[in-house]
């Protein structure tokens, strides 16, 4: 069974901190996922990554960047984070770009910005 | 612009039948996939569809029209583990997903 883990369920952090979220699947899956999913929105991608090293920009990119220096591993940072930040943040992993493949997803970290 | 629209909830008994429906306008299509999501948990993918029909897996159908821009996932012996969150999304011309905000499927006894 492939699995994504992130590395926590819940965090509560201030404004202005600067915020890690982990994600490493063990697959060996080239893509990788960082979403948000707020009530009454569909799931709205931030990045994701086709290779180590590579990433590209979602539909809401600002505010936050990523990192993946190994393949099983893709990190999400809130440089300074803001109360609109408060969220749900789902990883997901995926096989290899244009081939339609199924996305699996971590169990979610819940953070609250104060 | 892309667009998924699904109800934002539904109720059903325990033992019914119920139907999930979906429209979507995207730039193009490589497929709808319907995940399930309890609540807290991660999403589970359940089926996808890139052909007009019907899939069947077990306890749940999901059907696909693409002339139409709709799709449905039917749920049949309903049983109160059903009660979850259930989320439509279609691949675009670039391979990305879009997502529908979900419907929140409540099971009662």
């Amino acid at each position: 069974d492939v699995k994504v883990t992130q590395s926590s369920r819940y965090l509560v952090k201030r404004t202005g901190e600067k915020v890690f979220l982990e994600c490493v699947q063990d697959m060996d899956h080239e893509n990788m996922f960082w979403y948000r999913q707020d009530p009454g929105l569909g799931l709205r991608l931030i990045y994701f990554s086709y290779d180590v090293k590579m990433k590209e920009k979602g539909d809401i990119p600002e505010g936050y960047s990523v990192s993946r220096e190994k393949k099983e591993r893709f990190s999400l940072i809130l440089e300074s984070a803001s109360t609109n930040q408060t969220s749900m943040y789902l990883c997901a992993s995926s096989f290899i770009r244009g081939e339609v493949e199924t996305q699996y997803f971590g169990p979610g970290t819940r953070l609250l910005v104060l | 612009g892309q667009n998924i629209d699904q109800p934002t909830e539904m109720t059903a008994t325990e033992g019914a039948i119920v139907q999930i429906n979906c429209t979507y306008q995207t730039s193009g299509f490589n497929g709808l996939f319907w995940y399930q999501q309890h609540a807290g948990e991660a999403p589970t993918f359940l089926s996808y569809n890139v052909l007009d029909g019907l899939e069947e897996k077990g306890r749940f159908s999901s059907f696909l029209s693409r002339s139409k821009g709709y799709s449905y996932l039917l749920l049949k012996e309903l049983q109160m583990k059903d009660s979850a969150s259930y989320l439509c999304a279609v691949m675009d011309s670039n391979y990305q997903l879009i997502w529908g905000a979900g419907t929140k499927l409540i099971i009662k006894p």
